[in-house]
């Protein structure tokens, strides 16, 4: 069993939805939790981090962690087409980042 | 754009050839990471280096090494290559090199063995 598990999609959904993105991990030594977005042919780059259980907002992005479920969720609303992209979620006990396999998203016009 | 960088862009290689990948950080960062990205195994730490000394190691194959060199560039050298070794080659680094700390990606050297 992997570390950290992440459907892989493909996702597509319309303009405007709201996209929910998740991960469930197995290690309790896991205490920081990111959110990274890669574009095609790109690098990743952060999106969120998140280091307690409970939410956390930015713009039309919430990044929400339940520790006791070791389960971690990335909601994005008000879609749009350029939130096309793969999206990690990543985790860590202060060790090595472990990253999840990533979600492929795209967002219909 | 996130001032790590990396070359080149793209290597075409054959099997059991030898190939060099280098990585520049970002500015005043000390540690430097290593992934390799491919399709059915996503994003997989190889080896990270700290001010030029080996900080930790993840999956890393014999046939790969790496080192950090004083002006704090990396290179990740892959050697006797095989077709599995083909994929995204990731350079991230960070200020203090601890694993919360945010890392900044690379735009990869996307490596094709034939």
């Amino acid at each position: 069993q992997k570390e950290v598990e992440q459907d892989p999609g493909p996702l597509s959904v319309p303009e405007g939805a709201i996209v929910s993105l998740n991960c469930t991990y197995s290690n309790s030594a896991f205490q920081y939790f990111m959110w990274y977005r890669q574009y095609s042919r790109k690098g990743p780059e952060l999106l969120m981090y998140t280091y307690s259980s409970g939410n956390k907002e930015d713009g039309r992005f919430t990044a929400q962690v339940d520790k006791s479920s070791k389960y971690i969720s990335l909601f994005i609303r008000d879609s749009q087409p350029s939130d096309s992209a793969t999206y990690l979620c990543a985790m860590t006990g202060n060790e090595k980042l472990t990253f999840g396999t990533g979600t492929r998203l795209t967002i219909i016009p | 754009d996130s001032g790590v960088t990396q070359t080149p862009k793209h290597l075409i290689t054959a099997t059991g050839q030898r190939v060099t990948l280098r990585c520049s950080p970002r500015s005043g960062d000390l540690s430097v990471y290593w992934y390799q990205q491919s399709l059915d195994q996503g994003l997989q730490f190889l080896i990270q280096y700290y001010n030029g000394e080996e900080r930790a190691k993840g999956n890393i194959l014999e046939r790969f090494s790496a080192q950090q060199f004083p002006d704090l560039h990396s290179e990740l050298n892959l050697s006797s290559l095989e077709l599995g070794d083909s994929a995204l080659y990731f350079c991230a680094s960070n200020s203090l090199g601890g694993g919360r700390d945010t890392q900044y990606f690379g735009p990869g050297t996307r490596l094709t063995v034939l």
